[in-house]
């Protein structure tokens, strides 16, 4: 069975702009999170999707949005980029609701640098 | 507010001895704990889950226990090994959701 992916992996942008990260869980899962990954902060979590329903949201402003699709495939979103959103953004997927006592199965995470 | 604790330094140990890393946390009462390997540039990998109700947990080398009165994880890790050098995560449920602690580095000398 194939592990959680996300593309891209690596992404280098400039202050203001917005990007697109992308998760595909593993087949038969339908709840994915996302998390961001600083030195200074650790693993941090962003929000949770399941059956296309954001069901739960960490302390991030608005400018970080996510959605997900009928195949539970997710998208997150960052707006109006700043520096301090250089990190790495980690997507795990489970069977049920993230954060339940089923296993989260991380994906190799998108390396996002803001200059 | 929810604090997770872990060992902030760095654990270098020899090969073979027992590595004990620590997971301590203040103002809440998990359900659960589950502990993540990370290697560098990599995703977490699930090792181990342990219940409130549950003293310990063990999988091949690897031995998690849980005090809910002390509030405190122990993981081990026997007969340690070179390969077993990366950073450990805890992480507790929070209604639906993971919190992670920051993760404490094992450098495993041959």
């Amino acid at each position: 069975k194939a592990g959680v992916t996300q593309t891209p992996r690596y992404l280098i942008k400039t202050r203001g702009q917005q990007v697109t990260l992308s998760c595909s869980p593993i087949s038969g899962h339908r709840s994915v999170s996302w998390y961001q990954q600083t030195p200074g902060q650790g693993l941090q979590f962003l929000f949770e999707y399941f059956s296309e329903t954001q069901r739960n949201k960490g302390n991030f402003p608005g400018r970080f949005s996510g959605r997900q699709f009928s195949n539970s495939r997710s998208e997150m979103n960052v707006s109006t980029l700043e520096l301090g959103d250089s990190a790495l953004y980690l997507c795990a997927s489970s069977l049920v609701l993230a954060g339940d006592t089923d296993t989260q199965y991380f994906g190799p995470g998108t390396r996002l640098t803001v200059l | 507010s929810q604090k997770i604790e872990q060992n902030s330094e760095a654990l270098n140990i020899q090969e073979g001895k027992t590595a004990t890393l620590t997971c301590n946390y203040t103002n809440y009462s998990p359900a659960y704990l589950q502990w993540y390997r990370q290697d560098p540039g990599r995703g977490p990998v699930f090792l181990l889950l342990i219940r409130e109700n549950e003293k310990e947990k063990r999988k091949e080398r690897l031995k998690v226990t849980f005090d809910t009165t002390l509030k405190q994880s122990l993981f081990h890790i026997t007969a340690s090994q070179p390969a077993d050098s990366a950073t450990y995560l805890c992480a507790l449920d929070r209604g639906n959701k993971l919190v992670f602690g920051a993760g404490t580095i094992l450098r495993v000398k041959s």
